[in-house]
């Protein structure tokens, strides 16, 4: 996969509030992904979009891609405590064996 | 939900000693791969090993490093002569046929 850039570098919000963060990109896709990981803790994956969609849900999650402008944006809405970790983006241009190349992502910190 | 399980969960050595990081992929996932985080940095990728070989690597998976799955189930990762600069959480992720790649929880490595 090649390195998604992700954007802001931290967020700070309140529980309840949206959390927003987006991820540019350089290079063709065939999909897009986004992960999470717990303070230093193993990473989990959260949604993907693929090249052919627009928008995709997954319970509070909503993502979005804009291959003209190469950049997805991930929204979460009725943010938890829970939610507080780093989140990556990866453009998996269809590199065969698929190794993640992580970039610093963006640390969301959600107060209860 | 099949998970990756890696063992064991903290492991403290000795500089110079040999360790063994095991990992135990879902069923029939057929790609695999080692990364580590080294305390307040970013994920960085070691190693994948897709059909019983390595099919790429990083530069810091250099001599002392090497991967096998010795009985078909197992994936590990060896350190032969481990340094001080080992010292990092190592996480395992495997993936099937599908892009998404699922981590086990890490092991974190302390070389004293």
């Amino acid at each position: 996969s090649q390195q998604g850039e992700e954007d802001p570098q931290a967020l700070s919000i309140q529980e309840g509030e949206n959390a927003t963060m987006n991820c540019s990109y350089k290079t063709s896709i065939n999909n897009l992904q986004w992960y999470r990981q717990n303070s230093g803790r193993g990473l989990v994956h959260l949604i993907l979009i693929r090249s052919n969609e627009r928008e995709k849900h997954s319970g509070r999650l909503r993502v979005t891609l804009d291959t003209s402008k190469k950049s997805s944006s991930l929204l979460i809405t009725a943010s938890r405590a829970a939610d507080t970790a780093s989140y990556f983006c990866f453009n998996a241009g269809g590199t065969s064996y698929g190794k993640l190349t992580f970039g610093q992502g963006t640390i969301l910190t959600v107060h209860p | 939900e099949p998970e990756v399980t890696q063992t064991p969960s903290h492991q403290v050595t000795q500089m110079g000693q040999e360790v063994i990081l095991r990992c135990v992929p879902i069923s029939n996932h057929l790609y695999f791969y080692w990364y580590r985080q080294i305390l307040g940095q970013k994920v960085e990728f070691l190693v994948s090993f897709y059909n019983n070989e390595i099919s790429e690597k990083s530069e810091i998976f250099d001599d002392q490093f090497s991967v096998e799955r010795p009985d078909g189930s197992n994936f590990t990762l060896k350190i032969r002569s481990t340094k001080l600069e080992d010292s990092a959480m190592y996480f395992c992720a495997t993936r099937g046929d599908r892009e998404t790649q699922y981590f086990g929880p890490g092991t974190r490595l302390l070389v004293l």
